[in-house]
């Protein structure tokens, strides 16, 4: 299995700018995990799903913020406009309803100028 | 309110020794604890858990305990190797929130040769 799969590694933009970060779970895994590292808050949880539906998106932290799973292969977490104070590693993670281990992908570091 | 923390960023051990990893939390209604290793550049993995009816589970080097009167659990490792150099995050979840785990900020391990 190729494991938790997100995409791009890296990305950099400028203030303003629309950032679309993508990420494929784990073949048969239902639930699925948005987080955010940062310096100054560590590792937070902005919103999770359960069989591409958002269970609890109480972790995101605007409305410039937003996070899609159309399909059971596929989420989209997009910030727009994007600030300065976005830049962070921003990690997918997957997991089996009812497991309690999650697995998480490479993560991709975003970087606002 | 952090519900989970880990009140040491850095502790540094001499390989061979014994390394002790705290964790505190604050919310007793958590009923599952896990522990998860990062290296650099890669997302976290899980490495051990404990379930709140336990407390001591053990795997390999690695072992993790639980004292719920005074919630604090604490990773041991023994024998420290230069590999386990990393970052060690603990996580804890209740069963209303399956799959929803609360991250403590991490604290880096550093096994010296």
């Amino acid at each position: 299995d190729a494991g938790v799969i997100q995409s791009p590694r890296h990305e950099v933009t400028e203030m303003g700018q629309e950032v679309t970060l993508r990420c494929k779970p784990i073949s048969g895994h239902n639930s699925l995990f948005w987080y955010r590292q940062t310096m100054m808050r560590g590792l937070e949880l902005l919103i999770y799903f359960n069989n591409n539906v958002p269970i609890d998106d109480s972790g995101m932290p605007e409305d410039r913020f937003s996070a899609k799973m159309p399909n059971a292969s596929f989420s989209t977490l997009k910030i727009q406009p994007s600030e300065p104070r976005d830049s962070a590693v921003y990690f997918c993670a997957s997991s089996l309803a009812g497991v309690n281990e999650q697995f998480f992908g490479p993560g991709t570091r975003l970087t606002v100028l | 309110d952090q519900q989970v923390k880990q009140n040491s960023p850095s502790l540094s051990v001499q390989e061979g020794r014994i390394s002790i990893l705290n964790c505190d939390y604050t919310n007793s209604m958590f009923d599952y604890f896990l522990w998860y290793k990062k290296y650099p550049a890669e997302g976290p993995t899980f490495l051990i858990s404990i379930s709140s009816i336990k407390d001591k589970n053990e795997d390999g080097r690695f072992t993790v305990f639980l004292n719920k009167s005074a919630k604090h659990l604490s990773l041991h490792i023994v024998p420290s190797q230069p590999g386990d150099s990393a970052v060690y995050f603990c996580a804890a979840r209740f069963g209303t929130n399956a799959g929803k785990s609360t991250f403590g900020d991490g604290t880096t391990l550093t096994v010296k040769p």
